[in-house]
């Protein structure tokens, strides 16, 4: 199976820094790499799929890029809706596995 | 609107059955495949299952394969998962997902609210 490993798996910021999140996968997904966010009690939210395009309704300080193994979210300007845990997910092979997932937290 | 209802979770115990059930709505259910997601509580994300748009092909998680049983019902717009042989392990919201089409990348784009299934004696 595809592993899948973030990092950081935690993260403290501000309100309008810029954050990055990387994830990389133990072997080449292609571009079939995806992005969530979830926030507590809730289902997950699809951002970014096929590695950097924008779900639909998903605000554009979100962008993700990368591609083979080695991916990144970035995060323009942390609003206070965007603390929560991110997600990346591989769609390349049938496992669909997810990575740990990324705390994001209000310094 | 886009609508996933899961229901069926509950308390089992351990080598019970139960049958989930996700009602969807908004959309030409029968058009999309579907897979099952489930989140231990406090943990990560992991793949469970999925089904073709017909329902004519099924895969499963190493984890659940030959104890769990994904299926649809087109007609009744409603995705399933029978759970058998249940353990401790399987405890964890369930959630059914779609997939969105035509992306290149087969992503996720809609959720249900989940279902909590707890397995314990």
């Amino acid at each position: 199976d595809i592993q899948m490993t973030q990092s950081p798996s935690s993260l403290s910021a501000s309100v309008g820094d810029r954050i990055t999140i990387t994830c990389r996968a133990s072997q080449s997904v292609s571009n079939y790499l995806n992005w969530y966010q979830q926030k507590p009690g809730k289902a997950p939210n699809l951002l970014i799929y096929a590695a950097s395009s924008l779900q639909s309704g998903v605000p554009s300080r979100f962008s993700g890029s990368g591609s083979g193994t080695d991916f990144t979210l970035t995060i323009s300007s942390l609003q206070s809706e965007d603390f929560a845990t991110y997600y990346c997910q591989q769609s390349h092979s049938i496992s669909y596995t997810f990575g740990q997932g990324t705390k994001l937290e209000i310094k | 609107e886009v609508q996933l209802v899961e229901s069926g979770g509950g308390l089992v115990q351990p080598g019970g059955s139960l049958i989930l059930s996700c009602a969807a709505s908004g959309f030409t259910f029968s058009t999309y495949w579907m897979h099952w997601v489930r989140q231990a509580p406090g943990r990560g994300l992991v793949w469970v299952s999925r089904i073709n748009s017909d329902g004519s092909t099924t895969t499963y998680a190493d984890s659940v394969k030959g104890r769990f049983t994904i299926s649809r019902d087109n007609a009744k717009n409603t995705l399933y998962l029978q759970m058998n042989s249940l353990r401790a392990e399987d405890t964890a919201v369930y959630y059914c997902v779609r997939v969105l089409r035509g992306s290149g990348s087969y992503p996720f784009d809609y959720w249900g609210q989940g279902t909590l299934v707890t397995v314990s004696s």
